[in-house]
């Protein structure tokens, strides 16, 4: 069964920093475009980014260049989101997805409040 | 590029027929999916490249278009189809998504 498992949400501060994970199982995940998508409380999504397979290409939405790095570990399966410089306004829940091929997590939740 | 969705909310009856809008400021060929969404859970794709349903996804769902301007039909409401429909591009970076349209009933 093809699954995505995110971790790592939770609570954190202004100008703090979260790691967020995903979990990959039941395809081949070094063949994928992997990516973040985020839906802030009552709004519309919003496409963080995407790696490409092999980690050698990366895109980023204009609202979290230069804050967000995603990475890939293709011998784990596994997708991550290192977010620092946290802001009120990346309060999300945060998708792990399978480029654009319609296979998504459950997502994890972040809330940024002192 | 913005996406822009109308109607915001449409409200219907069981049985009937839903068509939803979705407008691209600039050309996107037909890299334009539609998602549904319910309360709680993740996005669901129902139709990639503006008209190819993704798969187990029933007959009534049907999506038209290219270029701009792009339509999502339900044929038939049935009661699960009461959710948040998004549009999304995925030409260009940076991929957006519409605003959503709501589908109530009525």
């Amino acid at each position: 069964e093809v699954q995505l498992v995110e971790s790592g949400g939770g609570l954190v501060q202004p100008g703090g920093s979260l790691r967020l994970s995903c979990a990959a199982s039941g395809f081949i995940f070094s063949s994928y475009w992997m990516s973040w998508v985020r839906q802030a409380p009552g709004k519309e999504l919003e496409w963080v980014a995407n790696i490409r397979q092999d980690g050698s290409e990366v895109q980023y939405a204009d609202s979290v260049k230069g804050r967000f790095t995603v990475s890939r570990d293709n011998g784990k399966n596994s997708l991550y989101l290192q977010m620092n410089s946290l802001r009120a306004e990346d309060t999300a829940v945060y998708y792990c997805a399978r480029g654009s091929s319609g296979i998504w997590g459950q997502g994890t939740k972040v809330t940024v409040s002192s | 590029i913005v996406l822009t969705q109308s109607p915001a909310t449409l409200s219907l009856s069981p049985g009937e027929r839903a068509t939803l809008s979705c407008r691209a400021s600039q050309s996107v060929r037909s890299d334009l999916d539609w998602y549904q969404q319910k309360p709680g859970q993740a996005p669901r794709l129902l139709i990639h490249g503006a008209s190819d349903r993704a798969t187990g996804i029933p007959a009534r769902f049907s999506g038209s278009g290219s270029g701009t301007d792009f339509t999502l039909t339900i044929s038939s409401l049935e009661p699960e189809d009461f959710a948040v429909y998004y549009c999304q591009h995925r030409g260009n970076w940076p991929w957006t998504f519409g605003q959503g349209t709501k589908v109530e009933i009525k």
